[in-house]
């Protein structure tokens, strides 16, 4: 089993659309949650950080996590054109451990 | 204004030749990172660095070298060891809680 399984779509929604996605892991020492987007040719920009369990908002992103579970999603409300880009999960241990990603998901709004 | 910056943005190689990217941060940020990015294969460690003069290798460090002779510089040497180098290769640092990457460099063979 993958430390971090996260499904690599892709996923089409229209303009408007709530998405979510979703990341599942397996190791139950992982405190810090990040979410990243990714553009084409570009590198990862930090969206949403998590520590512990817990839900973040930030503007229309919305960032849960479930430690019972070892499950955590990210939600785009109202989503728009620009949300269109790869979103990675990762994840670390306390202590500077280096940060174990999922692949990526795909996501393309159509206007 | 605070943040990463690597250099080139792309590189060619030629065939048996070391090529290396650099990498540099002004966050003050003590852990310093390299990936490697292919297309449907997610971001591969290939070394990191938890503080100077210190580092350890990642995932996929075969063929290539760092140093860490500076807080704030990280770079990355591709040797012609490495057979297959053509990739989006991204520098990262990080605080205790968060990662910030690169803009990255892509590496193409002639």
């Amino acid at each position: 089993q993958k430390e971090v399984e996260q499904d690599p779509g892709p996923l089409s929604v229209p303009e408007g659309a709530i998405v979510s996605l979703n990341c599942t892991y397996s190791n139950s020492a992982f405190q810090y949650f990040m979410w990243y987007r990714q553009y084409s040719r570009k590198g990862p920009e930090l969206l949403m950080y998590t520590y512990s369990s817990g839900n973040k908002e930030d503007g229309r992103f919305t960032a849960q996590v479930d430690k019972s579970s070892k499950y955590i999603s990210l939600f785009i409300r109202d989503s728009q054109p620009s949300d269109s880009a790869t979103y990675l999960c990762a994840m670390a241990q306390p202590a500077g451990t280096a940060l174990i990603f999922g692949k990526g998901t795909t996501l393309s709004v159509s206007s | 204004d605070g943040g990463i910056t690597q250099s080139p943005k792309y590189l060619f190689r030629k065939e048996g030749q070391n090529v290396t990217l650099s990498c540099e941060q002004n966050l003050n940020h003590d852990a310093m990172y390299w990936y490697r990015q292919d297309p449907g294969q997610g971001l591969r460690l290939i070394y990191y660095s938890q503080i100077v003069n210190d580092f350890q290798k990642g995932d996929i460090a075969e063929g290539y070298s760092v140093s860490r002779e500076k807080k704030e510089s990280f770079p990355l040497t591709v040797t012609s060891a490495q057979k297959n180098p053509t990739a989006f290769y991204l520098c990262a640092s990080r605080n205790v809680e968060t990662q910030y990457f690169g803009p990255g460099t892509r590496l193409l063979v002639l």
